[in-house]
């Protein structure tokens, strides 16, 4: 079955730039999406790329897809505390009843 | 705009009680599903519905039950609480293909 794999922790510096990373197995996926999830709520999209795309940038993300490799990474500059979260990869497909798979989750840790 | 709405936010069962989780979406979505998010497993499809009278299992339906009277409303049902079935719950809906999912902000429930 589909699989996606994320790295549990990351930690950083405030002022500099966060990379997460994820890896995929299913090679139909339509839809790549990262989404945060900050305590005690629910997941919020941050973003989303075409499986045709290599790249999408929107204010301080960056996301980029190597198809090849099926690797997704999320790239966020000037990492602010705010950005303490929760980030879950995931990814999807168009068939059927819109099946999305998430990753565990990397847990982002900003350091003042 | 409220989105998906989920109630309660919190709730402490006793083993074998039964329940229901409410889910709400205000957004004429077809698509509507139910997760379970344990610490470090990202999150895992309980069941789903493609539209009004329609429902299918997901990777972990065990335990649980649905309906889909409405559009807007898919409850989920505990009949026989156990404490396997400590989690945080999430609903999500999609108004269609290719469109990412709208979550709530979740249902914490313990069961003792």
């Amino acid at each position: 079955g589909e699989d996606v794999e994320q790295s549990l922790f990351l930690s950083v510096r405030e002022g500099d730039s966060s990379v997460i990373n994820c890896t995929y197995t299913d090679s139909s996926s339509t839809y790549l999406y990262w989404y945060k999830q900050e305590p005690g709520a629910g997941l919020q999209l941050l973003t989303y790329i075409f499986s045709n795309m290599d790249m999408k940038q929107d204010q301080r993300l960056t996301v980029l897809l190597n198809k090849k490799d099926k690797h997704l990474s999320l790239r966020i500059a000037d990492t602010q505390t705010g950005d303490s979260a929760i980030y879950f990869c995931a990814e999807g497909n168009s068939g059927g009843y819109q099946k999305v798979t998430f990753g565990t989750g990397t847990k982002l840790q900003v350091i003042p | 705009n409220a989105g998906v709405t989920q109630t309660p936010k919190f709730r402490i069962l006793k083993i074998g009680q039964s329940m229901t989780l409410q889910c709400a979406q205000d957004m004429n979505h077809n698509y509507m599903y139910w997760y379970r998010q344990d610490p470090g497993m990202g999150l895992k499809l309980i069941y789903y519905s493609v539209g009004a009278g329609i429902t299918d299992k997901g990777e972990v339906p065990n335990g649980y039950n649905v309906s889909r009277s409405t559009t807007e409303d898919f409850p989920l049902r505990l009949e026989l609480a156990a404490p396997s079935q400590t989690s945080v719950y999430f609903c999500a809906s999609v108004g269609g293909s290719n469109q990412p999912q709208h979550f709530g902000d979740g249902t914490r429930l313990s069961i003792l």
